[in-house]
């Protein structure tokens, strides 16, 4: 059982907007910021959203985040087939010495 | 370029001690505020981290792992090696490595996976 909590599924149609939530604790979401993980079918995850809300060079700026108290949002607008994939959040949790803390991922389907 | 690549058995037997090695390039182990993770990730489950270690060698592990695990780095040959004892079946999965970016200020600790390797499938079978 994962420390964050999201969604398992998510799903869209091309062009609608969908939303991932994450929710955490003080000790992680409420205390650190966070990122979002972006896992394509049978490759490696690749960074998505970091520090709540910025995104690396090189991704679509229809992909934002949020954060409020101890949970956090992915929004993707404009949906496209290519996003088809799963989606974690992870955080810095500062309990127990401090040690990174995933979402369980959710899977997200363009209908 | 920065690039990170795993390397290490495909096939250990349960109780077994197991050691990847991640070689990395296109930044140093010794720049400031960046490190290196493990993480892995279970057939078909979601991802788990594992340990970290960071450029002033400040390392950091999992607490459910904790007493399996040693992370260490020699930054003259870009490595870090992760060593997990006594393996067993539950242990299967690809095991990533991932570059670090972290700092601290008043907002908290931003800490993230910037770069990944392309993962390493461990099967853990007798």
């Amino acid at each position: 059982q994962s420390v964050l909590t999201q969604p398992p599924s998510a799903s869209g149609t091309p062009g609608q907007r969908v939303t991932i939530s994450c929710s955490g604790s003080i000790s992680n979401i409420g205390s650190n910021t966070v990122n979002w993980y972006q896992q394509l079918p049978g490759t490696a995850p690749q960074l998505l959203i970091y520090s709540n809300n910025q995104r690396p060079s090189g991704v679509p700026d229809r992909f934002s985040g949020s954060k409020s108290g101890t949970s956090a949002s992915l929004a993707i607008s404009g949906l496209q087939s290519e996003d088809e994939a799963d989606y974690y959040c992870a955080a810095w949790d500062d309990s127990l010495s401090g040690h990174v803390v995933f979402g369980g991922g959710t899977k997200l389907t363009v209908l | 370029q920065v690039t990170l690549k795993e390397s290490g058995p495909v096939l250990v037997k349960p109780t077994e001690t197991l050691t990847l090695t991640c070689t990395v390039s296109g930044f140093s182990l010794s720049a400031a505020m960046m490190g290196v993770s493990w993480i892995r990730q279970p057939p078909g489950k979601a991802l788990e981290w594992l340990a970290h270690i960071f450029s002033n060698d400040e390392k950091s592990y999992s607490p459910s792992l904790k007493s399996r695990l040693t992370i260490s780095k020699d930054t003259s040959k870009s490595q870090v090696v992760l060593t997990m004892s006594n393996m067993d079946p539950v242990d299967t999965a690809t095991y990533y490595c991932a570059r670090i970016r972290h700092y601290y200020d008043s907002s908290g600790f931003y800490y993230r996976f910037d770069y990944w390797g392309q993962g390493t499938l461990v099967t853990v079978s007798s």
